[in-house]
């Protein structure tokens, strides 16, 4: 079975700062790793994912996540970030050789400030 | 750009009545998904459907659910009789293979009151 963590419920953040969301996971088999975005009273939006090659995984609205396997992480970052880019974030992942069910993350709120 | 689509957007129902939540996937996709998020809560996995029927499904997906393929086209889940906790916003998915991320809708929030 697979499990998602994700280390900071909420991360308040000033406009043009970098951030970093924390996600680690524990799976006895390889991974696909993915992040999506839940805009307020959206849906869910892909922003990136790694299904093997690259550890560095660039994605939309200039996030990048890099997966490292030795500590079970997928960190999603930004150098700067915008007002606009205040939101739910869930990392998730699934058993790699083949798309199955997501286990989610309970999500980090990305609150940035001006 | 092709998109999944959930109607209703918002959908109230009074304990015990039966509800369809109805789903247009994209166009070519085989793979099928229902989650659920509770409010304040982590998304889950309610059942995936491939091939005309149930591929797996979680612990939360017991006999009150049920989902269905009708047409070709729509992919709905039914819920039988609803309880106060079935209250939660719940996102179709699809996929186009085993191998490619699923594109989730919008979502239906619905309230059972």
């Amino acid at each position: 079975a697979q499990s998602v963590t994700q280390l900071d419920s909420q991360v308040p953040v000033f406009e043009e700062a970098p951030v970093e969301l924390r996600c680690n996971y524990s799976s006895s088999v390889s991974v696909y790793l993915f992040w999506y975005v839940q805009y307020p009273n959206q849906g869910l939006q892909l922003l990136l994912k790694y299904l093997s090659g690259s550890t560095l995984v660039k994605g939309i609205n200039g996030f990048e996540a890099e997966f490292n396997k030795s500590q079970t992480s997928f960190h999603l970052r930004k150098p700067s970030v915008h007002i606009s880019d205040t939101a739910e974030y869930f990392c998730a992942v699934t058993p790699s050789g083949g798309y199955n069910k997501l286990i989610f993350g309970a999500g980090t709120r990305l609150a940035v400030h001006p | 750009e092709p998109e999944v689509t959930q109607t209703p957007s918002h959908q109230v129902t009074q304990m015990g009545q039966e509800v369809i939540l109805r789903c247009v996937p994209i166009s070519n996709h085989l793979y099928f998904y229902w989650y659920r998020q509770i409010l304040g809560q982590k998304v889950e996995f309610l059942v995936s459907f491939y091939n005309n029927e149930i591929s797996e499904k979680s612990e939360i997906f017991d006999d009150q659910f049920s989902v269905e393929r009708p047409d070709g086209s729509n992919f709905t889940l039914k819920i039988r009789s609803t309880k106060l906790e079935d209250s939660a916003m719940y996102f179709c998915a699809s996929g186009g293979n085993a191998n490619t991320e699923a594109f989730f809708g919008q979502g239906t929030r619905l309230t059972v009151v």
